[in-house]
């Protein structure tokens, strides 16, 4: 089982602050870290796959980077909107994980206000 | 969007009783999943294939089974529901990306 953890649990911003928000896992055996965004009411989406070091990845305002070896993940809002509210899951698997399970942490919900 | 249905979307069951979910998925994705979301523990996986027939347990798997006799249907069983696995399960899917689908979620209500 891999330990995945986010910080913080919850965020509450106004709109056009940036934001960002960290995933922390083991750094032996990485494989890939996913990125996931999550609405009230709705089913997770995913957002991106990192797998290299340095990989940074950008998807309109909201961007992520992956440190591999020590184990981290960044998700960065740029001029956060009350479209962004959310619950942001970070998810990864490493070489030892078989067969396409990952893991995912707790999440951090971000709350923007108008 | 990879084509993922659960059924029913919502239920209410009494205590000790069996209950199936189903998911469904057109994508022909060879990997599956089922989850369930309860407050201040985000998705905690309960069950998930890597091929026909072939499955295996998740961190919560207890009082749950599955099944999966053809790529497109992944099935949940309750054999006897309690009111601890009152939850909302979500079925996912995916393709040897790792990258994972998600169905639109089933309310099962144990009373």
């Amino acid at each position: 089982i891999l330990n995945v953890e986010q910080s913080p649990q919850s965020l509450h911003v106004q709109e056009g602050d940036s934001t960002n928000f960290t995933c922390s896992f083991p750094s032996s055996n990485f494989y890939a870290l996913h990125w996931y965004r999550w609405e009230t009411a709705k089913s997770p989406e995913a957002l991106f796959v990192m797998t290299l070091n340095g990989d940074e990845k950008k998807k309109g305002r909201i961007s992520a980077t992956l440190n591999t070896k020590e184990g981290y993940s960044y998700l960065y809002i740029k001029g956060s909107q009350p479209e962004d509210s959310a619950t942001y899951l970070c998810a990864c698997t490493d070489r030892g994980s078989t067969l396409g399970r990952l893991y995912f942490g707790r999440g951090t919900q971000l709350t923007v206000w108008p | 969007d990879a084509g993922i249905t659960q059924s029913p979307r919502h239920k209410v069951t009494e205590t000790g009783t069996p209950v199936t979910l189903r998911c469904h998925q057109t994508e022909n994705h060879r990997y599956m999943y089922w989850y369930r979301q309860d407050p201040g523990h985000g998705l905690r996986l309960i069950h998930y294939s890597y091929g026909v027939k072939d499955t295996d347990k998740g961190e919560v798997s207890d009082g749950y089974s599955v099944s999966r006799s053809k790529t497109e249907d992944f099935l949940l069983t309750l054999e006897s529901a309690t009111s601890s696995q009152t939850s909302v399960y979500f079925c996912a899917t995916a393709d040897n990306s790792y990258e994972q689908y998600f169905g639109p979620g089933t309310r099962l209500t144990v009373t």
